[in-house]
């Protein structure tokens, strides 16, 4: 079974310039969670899509940040513009469903800011 | 809100030895379910370890185990015989039982060493 693919594994850029993420999750799964985590700390949900709905936002920064998970599949997170407080590893996770079902984790992308 | 406390920032085990690392959790739940997680350099999260709430007996996998105090909102996880390849950062990890927002809530972490 191939695993959560991610894309790209390094990004740089300049603060307020644009970036884009992209996650395959698991053949299958109709959970996916994107979370971000800061040098030195544990990821932190940003958000959680069910199929191709949001079931959690409530921390994703809405002024800077966007996702979307078009047809229930592949999804891309974008950050415009970027801040330097943005740099982080973003990690992909998807499960089979929301229920006792484990998550698995991509590799990630670390984003170095500028 | 949840909050999950690692205390241990860095631990080292020689090689074929046991260690402990310890996770305190903070929850009005009754019903939780709680993981360890292990981050090699290669960045992946890895399952190593997960335990039911609703469960008394601690879980097992190879030479991983817990400590599971439910009262005591502790959860600890301990490794025998140590492995090179143990070496890595530990995330402990809480999930509600909820359906829909399942998220996982992760401490700090503590970065493992194993000394040859």
């Amino acid at each position: 079974e191939a695993g959560v693919a991610q894309s790209p594994r390094y990004k740089i850029i300049e603060k307020r310039q644009s970036v884009a993420f992209w996650c395959n999750p698991i053949s299958g799964h109709a959970t996916l969670y994107w979370y971000q985590q800061i040098l030195g700390q544990g990821p932190k949900l940003l958000i959680q899509f069910q199929n191709n709905g949001v079931v959690d936002d409530s921390q994703l920064p809405k002024d800077r940040f966007s996702a979307e998970r078009l047809k229930g599949v592949d999804s891309t997170l974008k950050i415009q513009p970027a801040k330097l407080e943005d740099s982080a590893v973003y990690l992909c996770a998807s499960s089979a469903g929301t229920g006792n079902q484990p998550q698995h984790f991509g590799d990630g992308t670390r984003l170095s800011i500028l | 809100a949840q909050t999950v406390t690692q205390s241990q920032p860095e631990m080292s085990v020689q090689e074929a030895e046991t260690v402990t690392l310890s996770c305190t959790y903070d929850t009005s739940e009754s019903d939780y379910y709680l993981f360890w997680y292990k981050q090699p350099p290669s960045r992946q999260m890895i399952l190593v370890i997960r335990q039911e709430a609703y469960k008394q007996q601690n879980a097992t996998e190879n030479r991983f185990s817990v400590n599971f105090q439910k009262a005591a909102k502790s959860f600890s996880l301990k490794i025998s015989d140590s492995q090179l390849g143990d070496a890595a950062m530990y995330f402990c990890a809480y999930r509600r039982q909820l359906a829909g927002a399942n998220n996982l809530f992760f401490g700090t972490g503590t970065r493992l060493t194993v000394i040859p």
